[in-house]
């Protein structure tokens, strides 16, 4: 069974860095793009970004410099690593796969950034 | 960058009656990497439909997709009760991946 499971959430204060995981079963991460969407509370949802499996790596332009993407394989997780964080940072974080053009998410792992 | 747009942002109908959500997208893309999705208040969005027209496990019939271009259409062909959610378009073809911006489906 394909899934995906989030962690690493938490409080963090603004300026602070934080790093999500996605472990995946079922699949290999190396295999299948994979992207990081947030949803900030009352909002819709925001795509944040994706890694491709021969390594590209993109991102949403409210992000790029401070978000890195990137994946482990011997552990088959992807990773969010987000430095400067800022209170509009605040989002449950998820965490997709596209098997296939089938996409799979994750439950999500709540982040919020105040002081 | 792909931008979605969904009309109308609320539907208000009856259980029973027929559903037609729109996606419109701002450049024409392939139907291979559309995809629908239900979100309940606090939960996690459920995928219902991608690839257009492709349902997903565990999905009931009532739903649907069609389109091509630039047009998508998600359908409820008789409302049920649990059916009353927010629905998002999603393009997942491209180096930046999108999400229309939600339609509120409620009880009238």
């Amino acid at each position: 069974e394909l899934q995906v499971v989030e962690s690493g959430g938490g409080l963090i204060q603004p300026g602070g860095s934080l790093r999500l995981s996605c472990a995946a079963s079922g699949f290999t991460v190396s295999s299948h793009y994979m992207s990081w969407v947030r949803q900030a509370p009352g909002k819709g949802l925001e795509w944040v970004s994706v890694i491709y499996s021969g390594g590209s790596t993109y991102y949403a332009d409210s992000v790029r410099g401070r978000f890195t993407i990137s994946r482990d394989n011997s552990k088959n997780t992807l990773y969010l690593q987000m430095n400067s964080l800022r209170a509009d940072d605040t989002a449950v974080y998820y965490c997709a796969l596209y098997y296939y053009r089938n996409p799979y998410w994750g439950q999500g792992t709540r982040v919020t950034v105040s002081s | 960058e792909i931008v979605l747009t969904q009309s109308p942002g609320t539907l208000s109908l009856s259980p029973g009656e027929r559903a037609t959500l729109s996606c419109r997208a701002s450049q024409s893309f392939s139907t291979t990497y559309l995809a629908w999705y239900q979100q309940k208040p606090g939960q996690a969005p459920r995928l219902l439909i991608y690839t257009t027209s492709s349902r997903a496990t565990g999905i009931p019939d009532r739903f649907s997709g069609s389109g091509s271009g630039t047009d998508f259409t998600l359908t409820i062909s008789r409302l049920e009760p649990e059916d009353f959610a927010v629905y998002y378009c999603q393009h997942y073809g491209s180096s930046q991946i999108s999400f229309g911006q939600g339609t509120r489906l409620e009880i009238k």
